[in-house]
């Protein structure tokens, strides 16, 4: 099936560094997400974004809808421990029914003490 | 707000018998179920859309037999994994949207193992 290309695939940096992580698609959606995934757990929503163009933030998270609607990017500052997981950027297509999300394949981000 | 639960959160079998999983919004009522398959280090991959009271809605590829998704009520939809064999290993997660949204939110996942 169609996914995002998401990259980095991973990350390894130290506690207290930023963290940039973006995702792109041939397609046009007319809604991007960012999810974080604990082992073992169903993701957990971050951010979302609705208007090309558009600039989130959620805490130390900033998130941005591209003015082509066919890519975004999250960043994360002053990275802390609990920052570690996967990250999934998500994109929910224009003209299909029941709002369908198509995911990235994940950025897996590890931090050093 | 916006909790959704499964059951269970791990299950092993037997090859060839069959697992029922629950996806239960509760504390609002979905309109919209999804269900998804993730392998190990991988992404989530969309495997069916189901509506209440309506039959599901199969990605391609997914065998519709062997995957039976049920959405009986407004709160309540179950996967179950039909004659199950080692390949259908995975972790499973649902999802649920609302009549006023169109943020899915997500349950923790059920791990299924098939020996």
């Amino acid at each position: 099936g169609q996914q995002l290309n998401q990259s980095p695939q991973s990350m390894f940096i130290q506690e207290g560094e930023d963290v940039s992580m973006n995702c792109t698609s041939s397609s046009i959606f007319n809604t991007w997400l960012w999810y974080k995934q604990d082992p073992g757990e169903g993701p957990v929503l971050l951010i979302a974004l609705y208007k090309a163009g558009e600039l989130t933030s959620n805490g130390r998270l900033t998130a941005q809808f591209g003015i082509t609607r066919k890519d975004s990017f999250l960043n994360i500052s002053a990275s802390i421990p609990s920052d570690v997981g996967i990250y999934f950027c998500a994109g929910q297509l224009m003209g299909q029914g029941a709002q369908k999300l198509v995911f990235g394949q994940g950025t897996r981000l590890t931090i050093n003490p | 707000g916006a909790v959704v639960s499964q059951h269970p959160s791990r299950v092993i079998c037997k090859s060839g018998t069959s697992v029922k999983i629950e996806c239960r919004s509760l504390d609002f009522q979905a309109t919209t179920m999804f269900w998804y398959r993730q392998f190990p280090k991988k992404s989530l991959m969309l495997m069916a859309t189901s509506n209440e009271g309506s039959k599901a809605t199969y990605e391609q590829g997914v065998e519709k037999d062997k995957f039976l998704i049920n959405h009986a009520s407004l709160t309540l939809s179950t996967l179950t994994v039909t004659s199950a064999h080692p390949e259908d290993s995975s972790f499973y997660i649902c999802s649920a949207m609302g009549h006023y949204t169109d943020t899915q939110y997500f349950g923790p996942g059920t791990r299924l193992t098939v020996l």
